[in-house]
């Protein structure tokens, strides 16, 4: 079975803080992505990667930054946390190009708060 | 531009019964997949089913069928033999394949689903 794993559950920080939101899978699967989940807007997409040390922009990435040194690893950074950063995240990684449906699998979401 | 559309914000189902949840699509694209994924309130989402738009039947996963109508950009759910634990949001999604956002999922706004005893 798939498993895509985040750091935390539940997450609770300051305004202005460095937050590190960490993502691993164990499927060596090619492509990670990251999505925030706010009721009544659905699931956006902030970046996602093909590869180690790729990245490309979502549909939201103001105010966040990745890192993905490695294949099974995937890091979404909020260098200066802000109130409307309050929200569920949820990292999901997919095969790649033309293998099984590339079928995206997530993890099981980390609600941040920011006070 | 690739889009979703569920129509339904909530369904209510009594247990035993079928339901169909509603999905269309926009792509101008020839190749896409097409998903639905369940999220209960724990919040983590669970892929359910997957159709390929070459596909020329339609995908079946246990109680889970995917209702596919190309000509109408249609690609609806159905659960048959509800049960309580059905209970939850029901998103469909999109994946395009090609270009620069090869992969990438387009989903909908959800179906909040109710299974009552």
């Amino acid at each position: 079975d798939v498993k895509v794993t985040q750091s935390s559950r539940y997450l609770v920080k300051r305004t202005g803080e460095k937050v590190f939101l960490e993502c691993v899978q164990d499927m060596d699967h090619e492509n990670m992505f990251w999505y925030r989940q706010d009721p009544g807007l659905g699931l956006r997409l902030i970046y996602f990667s093909y590869d180690v040390k790729m990245k490309e922009k979502g549909d939201i990435p103001e105010g966040y930054s990745v890192s993905r040194e490695k294949k099974e690893r995937f890091s979404l950074i909020l260098e200066s946390a802000s109130t409307n950063q309050t929200s569920m995240y949820l990292c999901a990684s997919s095969p790649g190009q033309g293998k099984g449906g590339d079928t995206q699998y997530f993890g099981p979401g980390t609600r941040l708060t920011v006070l | 531009a690739q889009k979703i559309t569920q129509t339904q914000p909530g369904m209510f189902v009594q247990e035993k019964e079928a339901v169909t949840l509603d999905c269309t699509y926009d792509t101008s694209d020839p190749s896409y997949g097409l998903f639905w994924y369940k999220q209960p309130s724990s919040g983590e989402m669970i892929f359910l089913i997957y159709q390929g738009s070459y596909d020329q039947q339609n995908a079946t996963e246990g109680r889970y069928s995917l209702n596919f109508q190309k000509a109408r950009k249609s690609a609806n759910l159905v659960i048959s033999a509800s049960q309580l634990g059905d209970s939850a949001m029901y998103f469909c999604a999109m994946r395009t394949d090609r270009g620069s956002t090869l992969g990438r999922l387009y989903f909908g706004r959800g179906t909040q689903l109710t299974v009552w005893p």
